[in-house]
C-alpha cells in the first residue's frame, strides 16, 4: 500500500524567505502523480502544485517549486519570498496513475509565516 | 478552474437526527466524487468514492448503513449521516473529478461542518 509522510509537523519562515516543507512517500508503482494541497484556515482545500512521475523536470507554479526524486522517493515543496497569505496547512499527496482515483494524503505540515 | 460547491456549509442537529450534506460540480460533469472526513488538525480521511449512477465505494472502517452516499446525477452527490451523534461530529469535504482526463483534476468543495449535540 501506497504512504505519504511529512515529518514536519509545524514550520515557521520570516516573510520573504524562503521555505521547503519535506515529504517522503512509498509506493511499488512507476507511475503515479504528486501534489501539494494547501488548506487555509477557510479549510477549503486548494492545489498547489502537481507533479507527474515519469517527468524529470521538477514542476514550478511561480513562488512555489519541487523537488522531485524519484529514486528516493522525495517530494519537497519550496516556497520562495513567502507571504503571510501563505500561511495554511500544507498537505503533500500521492494518486496512482493506473488504479482508481484515490487521493492519499499525508498528515500535513503547519507552515506559519513571521512577519 | 471548477467549481466544487457544498451545502450546508455548516450545520448543527440533535443527536439521532439524520442529516443530508450536498456536493455539486457547478460547471462540470464529475463521474466520480469523493468523500472526505477531517478531525481538528488532522488530515483527510477517505470516506467513499462515488460513481454516478452505481453503488458508492466505502473505505474500510467506514459504516455503510451510517454513511449513505448517492450519486444520482452528474453533477450531484449527496452524503447523509444516519442517526447522528457527537462522534460524527466533523468537517466533512467532497471532491469531484473531471473526467477523461489523465493528471489529476479533483476540485475540492469548501466543507460541511457537523456539529452533533
Amino acid at each position: 500500500a501506497q504512504t505519504v509522510t511529512q515529518s514536519q509537523p509545524e514550520m515557521s519562515v520570516q516573510e520573504a524567505e524562503t521555505v521547503t516543507l519535506s515529504c517522503t512517500y512509498d509506493t511499488s508503482e512507476s507511475d503515479y502523480y504528486l501534489f501539494w494541497y494547501k488548506q487555509p484556515p477557510s479549510r477549503q482545500m486548494i492545489l498547489v502544485i502537481r507533479q507527474e512521475a515519469y517527468k524529470q523536470q521538477n514542476a514550478t507554479e511561480n513562488r512555489f517549486s519541487v523537488n522531485f526524486q524519484k529514486a528516493a522517493k522525495s517530494f519537497s515543496l519550496k516556497i520562495s519570498d513567502s507571504q503571510l497569505g501563505d500561511a495554511a496547512m500544507y498537505f503533500c499527496a500521492y494518486r496512482s496513475a493506473y488504479r482508481d482515483d484515490k487521493i492519499i494524503f499525508g498528515k500535513g505540515t503547519r507552515l506559519h509565516i513571521l512577519p | 478552474g471548477a467549481v466544487v460547491s457544498q451545502h450546508p456549509s455548516w450545520v448543527i442537529c440533535k443527536s439521532g437526527t439524520s442529516v443530508k450534506i450536498e456536493c455539486r460540480s457547478l460547471d462540470f460533469q464529475a463521474t466520480t466524487m469523493f468523500w472526505y472526513r477531517q478531525f481538528p488538525k488532522q488530515s483527510l480521511m477517505l470516506m467513499a468514492t462515488s460513481n454516478e449512477g452505481s453503488k458508492a465505494t466505502y473505505e474500510q472502517g467506514v459504516e455503510k448503513d451510517k454513511f449513505l452516499i448517492n450519486h444520482a446525477s452528474l453533477t450531484l452527490s449527496t452524503l447523509t449521516v444516519t442517526s447522528a451523534h457527537p462522534e460524527d461530529s466533523s468537517f466533512y469535504i467532497c471532491s469531484a473529478r473531471v473526467p477523461f482526463s489523465r493528471a489529476d483534476t479533483q476540485y475540492f468543495g469548501p466543507g460541511t461542518r457537523l456539529t452533533v449535540l
